[in-house]
């Protein structure tokens, strides 16, 4: 699977958008964007994935460049309780490698009053 | 709402105990996981089932069996536990369309081994 880079910190205020940048330069053409987070204490969380098209759901969007090589990920009204830690994967979606999520060290998002 | 249940949230044991983890979800998915997770290593996988008494190892299985009798229900189980095996360890399931499909974890269960 592909390496992501994520810049390791990050602050947004409090009902604005959180914009978190991920950089996958090596992804190819099989593989998908996964993005997930986990609140302190408590087990990951899935947000969103796309292969090249923009998503979104109730969560969050998914903005994906057109060279694929980088990504962000897009909370419209941050609130507090979406303080975590943010990781983006990389991984080719079939059984052969199911569950296999590598986690890197992520983006720890501080949503501040 | 879906749900991921781990039987405990902390849990104490001494060097030496057989620790038991449970892990049970009310998805009917066929997929489930247990994970270890520590600090600078990210989330490493241990055990995974496709199916009820089906079970492949992961990347960190020494140590560690695994047990899926029942289709909602993935038991992990440290015979001999030791300190190394300090750690949070999560479940998670999918469904059977993997490929695509997102994981559901639970909320983990700190272990630690004195």
């Amino acid at each position: 699977d592909a390496k992501t880079t994520q810049p390791p910190s990050m602050d947004c205020a409090e009902g604005r958008a959180a914009n978190l940048p991920c950089n996958h330069s090596t992804i190819s053409g099989n593989e998908y964007v996964y993005w997930y987070r986990q609140i302190h204490s408590q087990g990951p969380q899935y947000i969103i994935h796309g292969l090249k098209n923009n998503e979104t759901n109730e969560m969050a969007s998914l903005i994906i460049t057109e060279d694929r090589k980088s990504s962000t990920l897009i909370l419209p009204h941050a609130t507090l309780r979406d303080t975590a830690v943010y990781y983006c994967i990389v991984r080719v979606a079939s059984s052969s490698n199911t569950g296999k999520l590598i986690f890197g060290q992520g983006t720890t998002l501080q949503v501040k009053p | 709402d879906v749900k991921v249940t781990q039987s405990s949230r902390y849990l104490v044991k001494r060097t030496g105990e057989k620790v038991f983890l449970e892990c049970v979800q009310d998805m009917d998915h066929e997929n489930m996981f247990w994970y270890r997770q520590d600090p600078g290593l990210g989330l490493r996988l241990i055990y995974f089932s496709y199916d009820v008494k089906m079970k492949e190892k992961g990347d960190i299985p020494e140590g560690y069996s695994v047990s899926r009798e029942k289709k909602e229900r993935f038991s992990l189980i440290l015979e001999s536990a030791s300190t190394n095996q300090t750690s949070m360890y999560l479940c998670a399931s999918t469904s059977g369309s993997m490929g695509t499909g997102e994981l559901f974890f639970g909320e983990g269960s700190r272990l630690t081994v004195l």
